[in-house]
């Protein structure tokens, strides 16, 4: 077994802030994914990336930024956070992309509200 | 546009009752998962089904895949309160990103 564990729990921030999401696994998969998730609606994918020192944009990768640091860590930056924002902040991790038969496992989230 | 979607945004069923939750997709698959989560937690698979299953079963869950049609189906017998969650679709339209419906909401009342 294994687990993903975001940080920050929750995140309050300001009109243009530059604030970062962080996440970690233990399963040593080789995928991590940022998913945002907005109230009442499904998941929407941000960036992922297949193996370590790499980098894809999802559909909705505009006002933001990742990271993967190593094989278990990859950090989502929000480069100018929108104001009255508030959605939930996924992060995901599967065995190598390319499998349609792969599992993802998620964390709790990061909840964002900006003021 | 969605490349999977469930039918229904909610539904509301008594403890003990049956209920199943319907999605469709847009394109061709190799196997459709489905997920549920529940309130302040992340998603979590369920059933993963496969293109050439027509059914999967994972305890009082039962999953079914019709390919012509483009269609799956999620049915809960027996539902518990701690059934309550939303569910979701998911498909591999391309070849690395899983894509998720929006999710039905399910609510087992007591």
């Amino acid at each position: 077994g294994g687990i993903i564990t975001q940080t920050p729990k929750f995140l309050i921030g300001q009109e243009g802030q530059k604030l970062t999401l962080k996440c970690q696994q233990n399963f040593n998969h080789d995928t991590m994914y940022w998913y945002r998730q907005d109230s009442g609606k499904g998941l929407r994918l941000i960036y992922y990336s297949i193996t370590e020192n790499d980098l894809q944009k999802g559909d909705l990768s505009e006002g933001y930024d990742a990271s993967r640091e190593k094989k278990s860590s990859f950090s989502l930056t929000v480069t100018s956070a929108q104001k009255n924002e508030m959605a939930v902040f996924l992060c995901a991790s599967s065995r190598l992309g390319g499998q349609s038969q792969n599992t993802l496992y998620f964390g709790a989230g990061t909840r964002l509200s900006v003021l | 546009s969605q490349l999977a979607e469930e039918n229904l945004w909610a539904l509301s069923v008594h403890e003990g009752e049956s209920v199943t939750v319907n999605c469709s997709y847009k394109t061709s698959i190799t196997a459709l998962q489905w997920y549920r989560q529940k309130s302040g937690e992340g998603p979590a698979q369920l059933i993963l089904i496969r293109s050439n299953e027509r059914e999967k079963r994972n305890g009082r869950l039962r999953a079914t895949l019709d390919t012509s049609s483009q269609s799956s189906s999620l049915s809960i017998t027996a539902t518990r309160c701690e059934d309550t969650a939303v569910y979701f679709c998911a498909t591999y339209p391309n070849y690395n990103v899983l894509y998720f419906g929006s999710g039905t909401k399910l609510t087992v009342e007591p």
